[in-house]
């Protein structure tokens, strides 16, 4: 696709309830990173895929927070038994591995928890 | 560590004025720095993409310039209008493996330009 589009655009979950936020990265691009922006903050990095391989979750903040991308195009994260805490919007990104590095954002997933 | 910090959190500015968003950062060792306009409830949309090596890039209105060795960089914006209004982000890239850049944001600065 033409930039990087992430679904839902919105989610409201019951506190303890599992959720699933979907990223289809730009078409070709091998690298993806996955950020979360607390209201009023700068996003903060959670893991990093190149192609499918998972290289870097040290940002994921708790093991209720899972990331995959198994053929290495759309990638799935995932937050188990989600708490107040994980209101955020959670932001996509995607690169080529080339020597700019530029990152492309998709527009997020805006995660309230009740 | 990086930290990066951009101050003040907030600006207004009346239509028409040049300005600079300014960005500052701990680690000078860095492998680029990308500034980015974030409207509200949108995501992020990349502005300039300055590399390591490069002191300054130019589009349109927009001019970054990148001074490693103080840990600086700023955004001019010249002839602000009302449409520019947004939050102007600050994300500093840490080399990462196969020419990929992790990024450290500062919290942004929110513009707003009065008619």
């Amino acid at each position: 696709g033409a930039g990087v589009s992430q679904s839902p655009r919105y989610k409201v979950a019951k506190r303890g309830q599992d959720v699933a936020l979907r990223c289809d990265p730009i078409s070709g691009h091998v690298s993806l990173f996955w950020y979360q922006q607390a209201l009023g903050q700068g996003p903060e990095f959670l893991t990093y895929f190149q192609n499918e391989a998972q290289l870097d979750k040290s940002g994921l903040p708790s093991d209720r927070f899972f990331a995959e991308r198994p053929e290495g195009s759309v990638s799935t994260l995932k937050i188990q038994r989600t708490q107040q805490e994980d209101s955020a919007v959670y932001l996509c990104a995607s690169s080529l591995a080339r020597t700019d590095g530029e990152a492309f954002f998709g527009q997020g997933t805006r995660l309230t928890v009740v | 560590k990086q930290e990066v910090t951009q101050i003040p959190a907030a600006l207004s500015v009346p239509e028409g004025e040049n300005l600079v968003l300014n960005c500052s950062f701990t680690d000078s060792a860095i492998y680029n720095l990308q500034w980015f306009r974030q409207d509200p409830g949108k995501g992020l949309t990349s502005l300039l993409l300055i590399q390591s090596s490069q002191r300054e890039q130019t589009s349109g209105r927009l001019n970054a310039s990148l001074d490693k060795s103080s840990g600086r960089s700023t955004l001019y914006i010249a002839a602000s209008q009302p449409g520019d209004s947004a939050t102007y982000l600050c994300a500093v890239g840490a080399y990462y493996t196969g020419a990929n850049s992790k990024l450290t944001f500062g919290k942004g600065i929110t513009l707003s330009v009065r008619p």
